[in-house]
């Protein structure tokens, strides 16, 4: 009965390259939400998704981010052309029935040199 | 919208003593609340939350916390730390029935010595 799975958990990107991260909710879940940890800081929600659709994206940046969550596979966060800024640590949640119990992934570390 | 304050940003404590993470919230609407804890270069693993009904929530590893309405808090207590308690503790917030973003505070380390 895993858990909910990112990979990879450290990803190191040239300024200018595309980041890619993966994240696999616990089986059965159908929220995902994503969530941004800037050094020193707390979680910073981006983007949640079910099956297929973009539910709220409020936290999204408007440029260079986007997320899906297709019928079948994992939820991709992806940004394009990334930045020194962007390197933070990206965790992905999931749940059955809206936020109340959402489980966690360990995180993707993104590094941008 | 929704604003989690945590008033501390580090609690150092002595092994068995009792500790309390403080953490005030601001919403227009009602809301869930929770607590996680962040292990080093770890995920958010959650301790207890608040939905409805009784004040007193009581979670894992012998944590508890008080919803106080009139004061908007949600302050996380435990009589007796150990050391494998240190780590990062956020608390957070979602509106009733939005069912999906967690606002959270910036979080409070907890560091128990000996």
């Amino acid at each position: 009965n895993a858990g909910v799975m990112q990979n990879p958990r450290h990803l190191v990107r040239r300024r200018g390259q595309e980041a890619r991260l993966r994240c696999s909710p616990v089986k059965g879940h159908s929220h995902v939400y994503w969530y941004r940890q800037l050094p020193e800081e707390g979680l910073k929600f981006m983007v949640y998704l079910q099956k297929e659709n973009i539910i709220d994206e409020s936290g999204m940046p408007k440029e260079r981010f986007s997320a899906e969550f297709p019928k079948e596979g994992p939820s991709i966060l992806r940004i394009q052309q990334v930045v020194r800024g962007d390197s933070a640590a990206y965790f992905c949640a999931s749940s059955s029935r809206g936020a109340d119990g959402a489980f966690f992934g360990q995180g993707t570390r993104l590094t941008v040199v | 919208a929704q604003s989690v304050t945590q008033l501390d940003s580090q609690v150092p404590v002595f092994e068995e003593a009792p500790v309390e993470l403080r953490c005030n919230y601001s919403s227009s609407v009602s809301v869930y609340l929770f607590w996680y804890v962040q292990y080093p270069n770890q995920g958010l693993q959650l301790l207890l939350k608040y939905l409805s009904g009784s004040t007193l929530v009581k979670g894992i590893n012998g944590f508890e916390a008080e919803f106080n309405k009139s004061q908007t808090s949600f302050h996380l207590r435990k009589p007796s730390v150990h050391i494998s308690d240190t780590a990062e503790y956020f608390c957070a917030v979602s509106e009733v029935n939005s069912g999906y973003a967690l606002n959270f505070g910036k979080g409070t380390s907890l560091l128990v010595t000996p």
